[in-house]
């Protein structure tokens, strides 16, 4: 009965792969983000989507894409993953202006 | 200027005290107002909304100066549970600007 879930909750991987990472909301929330928390715990908004739809896209490089394939689900890809891209990435949702609601984090490691 | 920023801390607090946190903000036309807590290793978890004319809730109180351009979280009767990250986010709902959190312990 998770309300924001994402998969993998740990990702070690080596410079220079490709990985991604998944979210899901059952709250039946339209908006949906993805965050970066870094070492230093500064939490920054990467992406929002609402209804599927671009609507946020902060200056993020573009080895970073999200794709939302419905209302209810918003990916994560990383290409040719590099050291600084190692921190923990909140994925979150909301309705209005009912706050923000995260997931639990998938941390990454990039060896 | 930032446009959200916190004490960062540490606050160490005895038990049963009470502890106030202030978060600042740089955009007047800011909309909506919000404080979460992180606890170690864990996302941050919706605490409460701030309204304008200022909302409790048990013994956190949250408040809003739009004059000033900062909101407040007052913890009464502090317990050990409350020892966390709190975190203000500020803006309008579907972009907020996270501060970097203040850091709470509630000593025995």
């Amino acid at each position: 009965d998770t309300a924001v879930s994402q998969t993998p909750k740990y990702l070690v991987t080596q410079m220079g792969n490709d990985k991604s990472i998944k979210c899901e909301q059952n709250l039946g929330h339209d908006t949906m983000y993805w965050y970066k928390q870094d070492s230093k715990k500064f939490l920054k908004i990467m992406f929002s989507y609402n209804n599927k739809e671009l609507i946020i896209n902060e200056t993020v490089p573009n080895r970073f894409s999200p794709k939302s394939p419905d209302k209810a689900h918003l990916n994560l890809h990383i290409n040719s993953l590099e050291l600084g891209d190692s921190a923990v990435y909140f994925c979150a949702s909301s309705q209005e202006s009912s706050g923000q609601y995260f997931g639990p984090g998938t941390r990454l490691t990039v060896l | 200027r930032k446009e959200v920023e916190q004490d960062p801390g540490p606050f160490n607090v005895p038990e049963g005290a009470t502890v106030a946190f202030n978060c600042t903000y740089s955009n007047s036309a800011s909309q909506s107002f919000f404080w979460y807590r992180q606890d170690c290793r864990k996302e941050p978890k919706l605490l409460m909304s701030v309204y304008s004319s200022g909302n409790e809730d048990g013994r956190f109180t949250a408040q809003l100066n739009r004059a000033s351009q900062y909101i407040s979280l007052l913890i009464r009767d502090s317990k050990l549970s409350d020892s966390a990250t709190y975190l203000c986010a500020v803006g309008p709902n579907e972009k907020l600007t996270f501060g970097t959190g203040t850091r709470l312990t509630i000593i025995p």
